[in-house]
Order: structure tokens, then C-alpha cells, then sequence
């Protein structure tokens, strides 16, 4: 079964940065985009980005665009999601979640990792 | 960006009744291959969204047919049947047609 399985909760004082990781198992890890989507607490899903893992292209969303760096390795089918210069809002819980064969849907998420930015 | 605009933002439902949401998206999401690219998700309390419906109103694997989906170009929305207490959580629509952009959420209770 496809799973995303993401690394723990993380801590940081503001002007840090952070580094999520997505394992993935149960399909071919190259074979499907990986996006990344946040949410902080009470609020709705915000797309961040996405990458081909088979490719390593990547695409941001503008207000992301300079802060955010998407990377993989194959080897170990796992991506990460890397967010630079954190300031409070961005504590949130970051999904890493899978585009898959349904006309461009993301059909699995991972758990989540909170991130929590505080002085 | 696409602005997605779901109505109603909370609902609160009897079990057995029907629910519907409805969701507007700021341009139209027909591409020019001919699908739509329109999807629904329902968040549970404590867990991850999870796919309902994609392409407007293809229902997901394992997803109860309950569930439907409806629209065209910029107006659409999801029904449910018979609301079971399971379906509780926040409902997003989103659109994958130009990146990516969610919906508010709607938040549907039981009664």
C-alpha cells in the first residue's frame, strides 16, 4: 500500500531554517510528483510546491518562491522540504502528498510534520 | 492565482439528511484537453485530507457513493446522500488547473 511516512516535529527560533523529509514505499517513488502543503492550526490546505522526483524539476508557489527548496533521493525514495528564514507564521503542519494517476489529484498524504517557529 | 470561494463555510446536518457544498473558482477550470480540473477532499478531526472526488465528480477508490460531485467551467458541488456521522470534518474543494489553490473549507457537523 502507498504510503508517505514524514519525519518528526520540529522546533526553531525565527531566521532559521527547517528540513522536512517524506519517505515513500508501496509504488515506484520516480514514477509520481511529490507536493508539498501546509496548514497552520485552524486554517485551511496551502499548496507550497511540487517536484519530479524522477527529473528533480521543481515549481513554487509565488509567495513560497526564494524561501522554499524541494529535494529528493531516489535512493532511499524520500523527498524533503526545505524552508528557509522562518518567521512565526510559518508554524503550521507541513504534508508532503503524492500526485497521482487521477487527472493531476493528489490522492495520498502523508501524516504531517508541525513546525513550530518561537523565540 | 485561482481564487476558490466555498459556501457554506459551516453545516450542520441531521444523519440520514442530504449536505451540499458548493464551491466557485475565480476562472474557469476546463482545460483544453477537455477535462476539468476540479477535486474534493474531506479532512477528518486529527488526520490528513483525503480524496473524495477528482476531475468534478469521479469518485476515488473506496469512496461511498454517497458522495457526488457536479459543475462545470467555474460553479460546483459536492453532495452528499445521506450524511453519516463518519462524515464529519472540513470539506475542501481545490483546483489543479493553474498550480494549486484550495478552498476556505467547510466544516460540517452532525446534529
Amino acid at each position: 500500500q502507498v504510503q508517505l511516512v514524514q519525519s518528526g516535529a520540529e522546533v526553531k527560533k525565527p531566521g532559521a531554517s527547517v528540513k522536512v523529509s517524506c519517505k515513500a514505499s508501496g509504488y515506484t517513488f520516480t514514477s509520481y510528483d511529490i507536493n508539498w502543503v501546509r496548514q497552520a492550526t485552524g486554517q485551511g490546505l496551502e499548496w507550497m510546491g511540487w517536484m519530479n522526483p524522477n527529473s528533480g524539476n521543481t515549481g513554487y508557489a509565488q509567495k513560497f518562491q526564494g524561501r522554499v527548496t524541494v529535494t529528493r533521493n531516489t535512493s532511499i525514495s524520500t523527498a524533503y522540504m526545505e524552508l528557509s528564514s522562518l518567521r512565526s507564521e510559518d508554524t503550521a503542519v507541513y504534508y508532503c502528498a503524492r500526485t497521482g494517476s487521477c487527472s493531476g489529484c493528489i490522492d495520498y498524504w502523508g501524516q504531517g510534520t508541525l513546525v513550530s517557529v518561537s523565540s | 492565482d485561482i481564487v476558490m470561494t466555498q459556501t457554506p463555510l459551516s453545516l450542520s446536518v441531521t444523519p440520514g439528511q442530504p449536505a451540499s457544498i458548493s464551491c466557485k473558482s475565480s476562472q474557469s477550470l476546463l482545460h483544453s484537453d477537455g477535462k476539468t480540473y476540479l477535486y474534493w477532499y474531506l479532512q477528518k478531526p486529527g488526520q490528513s485530507p483525503q480524496l473524495l472526488i477528482y476531475e468534478v465528480s469521479s469518485r476515488f477508490s473506496g469512496v461511498p457513493d454517497r458522495f457526488s460531485g457536479s459543475g462545470s467551467g467555474t460553479d460546483f458541488t459536492l453532495k452528499i446522500s445521506r450524511v453519516e456521522a463518519e462524515d464529519v470534518g472540513v470539506y475542501y474543494c481545490m483546483q489543479g488547473i493553474h498550480s494549486i489553490t484550495f478552498g476556505q473549507g467547510t466544516r460540517l457537523e452532525i446534529k
